[in-house]
């Protein structure tokens, strides 16, 4: 089945720090790939949409500046945390929309990177 | 705006019935989701179904839906120790393909 890589898992670094996640599709390509953060004990929040090929389309209140997003390639998106701050400490999780017809799942969902920011 | 909603933690007994419920929002949604998500991990697809039918059945998985009262729940039957989990409802946004999140339940089960 469809699987999405998702890198590293767990990360801890200084203040100040940028960080990269990746997110790859294994066996499928991905014209569109997600980005959410989760806080602990509460539900996944979209933090935006990255396309291939364009700019990523970001909810409200995220800082676009802050996380930066490259999808330059059918199976890999990136999100880089700039400058990091304790605040910034979170589970990152990608997913990869699946455009296969008829598919049943909208999105497969990577395993998470743990941030923490010392 | 879109809004799914849940209870936020359910406690059952190892064999007994759990019933995780959920509402949302947005009528047009064209499948609504169950996913599970145990501790530090992503999340998992439970079912789905599609929003023209009533019920779905998946071994010990059912899932109803009341589509006037934009209701969803999700029964598990014989519950067990490692159904223990997090369990989130999701609606589709059909012109964007977004997923929108209900708040999680924490089911805890005892042993």
């Amino acid at each position: 089945g469809a699987v999405v890589s998702q890198h590293p898992s767990r990360v801890i670094c200084k203040s100040g720090t940028s960080v990269k996640i990746e997110c790859r599709s294994l066996d499928f390509q991905a014209t569109t790939m997600f980005w959410y953060r989760q806080f602990p004990k509460q539900s996944l929040m979209l933090m935006a949409t990255s396309n291939e090929g364009s700019k990523a389309t970001y909810e409200q209140g995220v800082e676009k500046d802050k996380f930066l997003i490259n999808h330059a390639s059918l199976t890999l998106s990136t999100l880089t945390v700039t400058s990091a701050h304790p605040e910034d400490s979170s589970f990152y999780i990608c997913s990869a929309r699946d455009e296969t017809p008829l598919s049943n799942q909208p999105q497969h969902f990577g395993d998470g990177t743990r941030l923490s920011i010392l | 705006g879109e809004d799914v909603e849940q209870s936020l933690f359910l406690s059952v007994r190892e064999g007994d019935s759990s019933v995780i419920n959920c509402t949302y929002t947005d009528s047009s949604s064209t499948y609504l989701y169950w996913y599970k998500q145990e501790p530090g991990a992503g999340l998992q697809l439970l079912t789905y179904i599609f929003s023209n039918m009533d019920m779905k059945q998946d071994q010990r998985l059912t899932v109803l839906l009341n589509k006037k009262d934009k209701h969803l729940s999700l029964r598990i039957a014989d519950t067990q120790t490692g159904d223990s989990a997090i369990y989130f409802c999701a609606e589709i946004l059909d012109s964007s393909y977004k997923l929108i999140f209900g708040s999680g339940t924490r089911l805890l089960v005892r042993p």
